[in-house]
């Protein structure tokens, strides 16, 4: 069956723009998480959803990011007033449930770079 | 802080050998235990857990776990060019996983 899908692959801003990245995860996992990897970084967790609901946002690095899920499918990951340090790959995994061993697949990500 | 460590690396191991992979977490509850495979350039692939103690093995890989040492481990079975790759190991405690730094295989031919 079809993966994780990412879109779009690369986003080219400019600081203080706002961009918003789209993750689409496999069709009946019910969790979704989003992660960040800067180069020669390891991955940074960022959110994590079960369902609609957010219930660890602990890894977001400031207020100007932001995550929402609707219809426990289609998530978005929103960053406003883009500055050059959020450059990264943004990773997307979804998995069948959060807990108890979840095995998590992750998308192509989408390459952010802040000029 | 939970911490996952690995080996710095690089490793660097010949073809038709056993690269072995190692692994070490803090956190005591962790429940679950994955290694990933990472290509420059793309994003981590899944191709191992392990959940409980000991041995399991998927064609040429073996994954080890050892809870009472925090110690997870990946055996790499006569090693190929294309499993040059950086390969991270990740720990699920509750619902979050956290990733080692990885380490980056390279198979001579």
């Amino acid at each position: 069956g079809a993966g994780v899908s990412q879109s779009p692959s690369n986003k080219v801003t400019e600081k203080g723009k706002d961009v918003e990245l789209r993750c689409d995860p496999i069709s009946g996992h019910t969790a979704l998480y989003w992660y960040r990897q800067s180069l020669g970084q390891g991955l940074e967790f960022l959110i994590y959803f079960q369902g609609n609901s957010a219930p660890d946002k602990s890894g977001l690095p400031s207020d100007r990011f932001s995550a929402e899920r609707t219809g426990g499918s289609v998530s978005t990951l929103t960053i406003q007033r883009t500055q050059q340090e959020d450059s990264a790959v943004y990773l997307c995994a979804s998995s069948l449930v959060a807990r108890g061993g979840g095995e998590q697949y992750f998308g192509p990500g989408t390459r952010l770079t802040v000029t | 802080q939970k911490e996952v460590e690995q080996n710095s690396g690089p490793l660097s191991v010949p073809e038709g050998a056993i690269a072995s992979l190692n692994c070490t977490y803090s956190d005591r509850g962790s429940q679950s235990f994955f290694w990933y495979r990472q290509y420059s350039g793309k994003s981590p692939e899944l191709i191992m857990s392990i959940y409980s103690n000991g041995d399991k093995e998927d064609g040429r890989f073996t994954a080890q776990l050892n809870k009472a040492s925090q110690y997870v481990s990946l055996l790499i079975r006569d090693s190929q060019p294309s499993d040059s790759a950086t390969y991270l190991c990740a720990v699920q405690a509750n619902s979050k996983l956290t990733f080692g730094k990885g380490i980056t295989l390279s198979v001579r031919p």
